[in-house]
């Protein structure tokens, strides 16, 4: 079975300035899929950004990037320029066989 | 291109009753997974449905079923509704592959008292 932990209940970061959110995994496969998920007050659950396990090179998407480290289990998401919209519940999940297990999330703050 | 779509979007249920959660994916897509979201347990995952066949089961007890039709529109049912089953629950469609995307509905909030 797979486990996902995020660290940091909560996190705030000052607007424009850039955070990161930390997410560790534990897993015996070896192909895999990483997912960062958003979920504003809305509830809907956005993806922010995807990693492939085969892959060294770390994802970006405009402002949001990672920081995958395989054999430390590590995946974390830094976002740069940090936005009002920005702020939610960050969700780390794991896919390995068509089902996501999700961390248990990290609610960002942000201050004008 | 329409997105998910779930409903109801709330309902409130006594224990012991039954409710039925409907989920309508995206077109085209094939498979339809549910999660439960509680403040205590996160999200956890329930039961996926790909091609109208039960594909993967989380460690959810009997009470919590589903199904998916020919249209790929899927339900959920819970029997004998207990308090702790107040839950957000939301479903979740994608082509079937694991490195896709995922696209969620806004889900649906259950509350029973």
């Amino acid at each position: 079975a797979q486990t996902v932990t995020q660290s940091q209940p909560e996190m705030s970061v000052q607007e424009a300035e850039t955070v990161t959110l930390s997410c560790t995994y534990d897993t015996s496969e070896s192909d895999y899929y990483l997912f960062w998920y958003k979920q504003p007050p809305s509830r809907q659950m956005i993806l922010v950004i995807r990693q492939e396990a085969y892959k060294q090179q770390n994802a970006t998407e405009n402002r949001f990037s990672v920081n995958f480290q395989k054999a430390a289990k590590s995946f974390s998401l830094k976002i740069s320029d940090s936005q009002l919209g920005d702020a939610a519940m960050y969700f780390c999940a794991f896919n390995a066989g068509n089902m996501l297990t999700f961390g248990g999330g990290t609610r960002l703050m942000v201050k004008p | 291109k329409a997105g998910v779509t779930q409903t109801p979007r709330y309902l409130i249920k006594t224990r012991g009753q039954q409710v039925t959660l409907s989920c309508s994916p995206i077109s085209g897509h094939r498979s339809v997974s549910w999660y439960q979201q509680t403040p205590g347990q996160g999200l956890q995952f329930l039961f996926e449905y790909f091609s109208e066949t039960q594909r993967n089961k989380g460690n959810f007890p009997g009470r919590f079923s589903g199904r998916q039709f020919s249209n790929s529109r899927s339900e959920m049912n819970v029997s004998t509704l207990e308090l702790g089953d107040s839950a957000l629950y939301l479903c979740a469609s994608s082509n079937g592959q694991p490195n896709t995307e995922a696209f969620f509905g806004q889900g649906t909030r259950l509350t029973v008292v």
